[in-house]
Formats: structure tokens, sequence, C-alpha cells
């Protein structure tokens, strides 16, 4: 399987705190998108990230992408209970006219 | 408008019965996806609509059909499924102009329970 693995599964922190969060992948790819989706809803695209680029920042958001590590992380500052969610990297490997998504990570942040 | 909706929100069906779960988007989105997500896992890509012929079927049982009538709707009619089929169904579309690779819309999901 192609699909992308993300630490840790679970994260439990404090209002305020940042959270940080890690997706490793395995070929080549033309760029990694960040998507979070509240318990049993549809997923919201957060940040997409080309291979060429190394950093992106979107509000409270910072996405970081190492290609020769082949691993991104998704940094949210000042974190806040309604940022509580499960968050999803997703690979759109070359040649495959689709997106890969990762295991994910389940944010509990406590008000 | 960004939004992309599906009916219904929950479906319950036995083995036997034939349902359709419906999706739409009027963003001129030319791709369009079905995902199926068990609980506390990522979403397995289904189909893959490619300006409304279908590019991608990643091995999906042929219970499930997929149907685009036309640009901005996409079907998924079911039949004769098994209870692990029990999952959420979410659809999703894109501009589709990056070889369905750019940032995909999701819709809310159709819960579906199959007895």
């Amino acid at each position: 399987s192609q699909q992308g693995e993300e630490d840790p599964q679970a994260l439990s922190i404090q209002e305020g705190e940042n959270a940080t969060m890690n997706c490793s992948y395995k070929t080549s790819i033309n760029n990694l998108q960040w998507y979070r989706q509240n318990s049993g809803r549809g997923l919201v695209h957060l940040i997409l990230i080309r291979s060429n680029e190394r950093e992106k920042h979107s509000g409270r958001l910072r996405v970081t992408l190492d290609t020769s590590k082949k691993s991104s992380s998704l940094l949210i500052t000042a974190s806040r209970a309604a940022d509580t969610a499960s968050y999803f990297c997703a690979t759109a490997y070359t040649g495959r006219r689709a997106l890969t998504f990762g295991s994910g990570t389940r944010l509990q942040v406590q008000p | 408008d960004t939004e992309v909706t599906q009916t219904p929100k929950h479906l319950v069906m036995g083995m036997t019965n034939k349902k359709s779960l419906k999706c739409e988007q009027h963003m001129g989105h030319r791709a369009m996806y079905w995902y199926k997500q068990k609980a506390k896992k990522p979403p397995e890509l289904m189909f893959v609509y490619s300006y409304e012929k279908l590019s991608i079927n990643e091995s999906v049982p042929s219970r499930f059909s997929p149907e685009c009538p036309n640009s901005s709707l996409l079907n998924l009619h079911l039949h004769a499924l098994q209870p692990e089929d029990s999952a959420l169904y979410l659809c999703a579309s894109s501009q589709g102009s990056a070889g369905a690779t750019d940032t995909q819309y999701f819709g809310p999901g159709t819960r579906l329970t199959v007895l």
C-alpha cells in the first residue's frame, strides 16, 4: 500500500498549546495536502504544499515539507477547543491521478 | 456556491435492497469522487469521474455502481450489499485541471448501515 503514515495517532493538549502532527510518505509526489475532519462529517481542505515548496502558512497553520525525508508536518499554534478533529495528510503521488490519504491523527484540545 | 451536498444523510438498508446515494456540486468542477470511510480510518478511494467519464475504479465490487448523469451530479447505486459495507460514504469534487490531485471539496457524507 502506498498509504502514508501519520504520527502520533492521537494527541491530547490544552487550549493555547501548539499541536504538531507528522506525515511520512513513500514515493515522489506532486503535492501534499492536509485535511481536517470533525467527527463523522466530511473533510475540509486546510492547506496544499507543492513538492518544490518547503514551508507554507495559513493563519494559525504552518506546514513544512521535506522531500529528502519524504515527510511533512502540520503545526497548529495557539490551539482552541474547536480544533478538536482528525487531521489527514493526503499525497498526490507522481503518476497517480488521485490522492492517497494517510492514517490520520486524532487531536483533542481540552478547554 | 462552494458546497458539495449529499443525500440522504443516513441510510439503513437490507442486503436485498436497492438504493442510491446522490451527490451534487455547482462549482463547475469537472472531477468527482466517491470514498468509503470506516470508523477511525482514512477515506478509501472508490471511484473517480473526470469530465463525466469514469477514470478510476479502485477494484470496487460490482454491487457498487457509480453514475455521472451530468457534470454536477454523481450517483452511487447500491445493490445486494453486505453488512461490512456499512460505512460513511463521502463524495468530493475538484476542478479536475491537475489530474485529480488538486484541492478536493467534500460533502458531509452519507452514513450507511446494512442490516
